[in-house]
């Protein structure tokens, strides 16, 4: 069954510590993206990722950390430096960065209380 | 940077009626996407349009694409319940992978 996983569907946490959610694809897509959406907004880019070993911040960088150690996984950490990190999370990816489809995964809503 | 704008940014209609939401940027793109991401949940691909002028159906739902490749429109005739959802129009920025998305349309359809 291919696709998108994201773990958990929700989160919670405490203020001041970091969480790491998890995404992974077995589409055998070169590129991967973390995006934020909070209430009523569109999607902000966080990071992305080209390729294996490699990424690139998006819009919202400060606050988050990514690696890209595996094709098919890359994990976003939600660090404590992140002043708003409650929010919907979705990781998306496609066949090659900037011109494919992007297929998205279910999504991690995170509660920092 | 590039960005575009989404109207109307919400619309309630009854069923039955129509639904036109409209893009718009201030520079020429060299593509469109649609997607449409249900309540709770992701966003899914609707299309991708490339051509000055195109037009394209599925169903219900008609996209266009600008003479000027400068904005873009998708309707819905005849709207159903199993329309409502958020739509967002998105495109990649020149050559950086990043796909820009707008801040989305949100369709209530009432029975």
């Amino acid at each position: 069954d291919g696709g998108i996983t994201q773990s958990p569907k929700y989160l919670f946490r405490k203020e001041g510590q970091n969480v790491t959610l998890s995404c992974e694809q077995n589409l055998n897509h070169d590129a991967m993206y973390w995006y934020r959406q909070d209430p009523g907004q569109g999607l902000r880019l966080i990071y992305y990722s080209q390729i294996v070993n490699d990424f690139q911040k998006g819009d919202i960088a400060e606050g988050y950390s990514v690696s890209r150690e595996k094709k098919e996984s890359f994990p976003l950490t939600v660090t404590s430096a992140q002043k708003n990190p409650t929010a919907f999370y979705l990781c998306a990816s496609s066949i090659v960065a900037g011109t494919d489809t992007q297929y998205f995964g279910p999504g991690t809503r995170l509660t920092v209380l | 940077g590039q960005q575009v704008m989404q109207i109307p940014q919400y619309q309630h209609v009854q069923e039955g009626e129509d639904f036109t939401t409209y893009c718009n940027s201030s520079t020429t793109l060299s593509n469109i996407q649609w997607y449409k991401q249900r309540p709770g949940g992701h966003p899914v691909f609707l299309i991708q349009l490339v051509k000055s002028g195109e037009v394209k159906k599925q169903k219900r739902l008609t996209f266009q694409f600008g003479e000027a490749k400068k904005n873009s429109s998708l309707h819905i005739t005849a709207t159903q319940t199993t329309d409502v959802g958020t739509y967002f129009c998105t495109f990649y920025s020149g050559n950086t992978g990043k796909l820009i998305f707008g801040q989305g349309t949100t369709l209530q359809v009432k029975p």
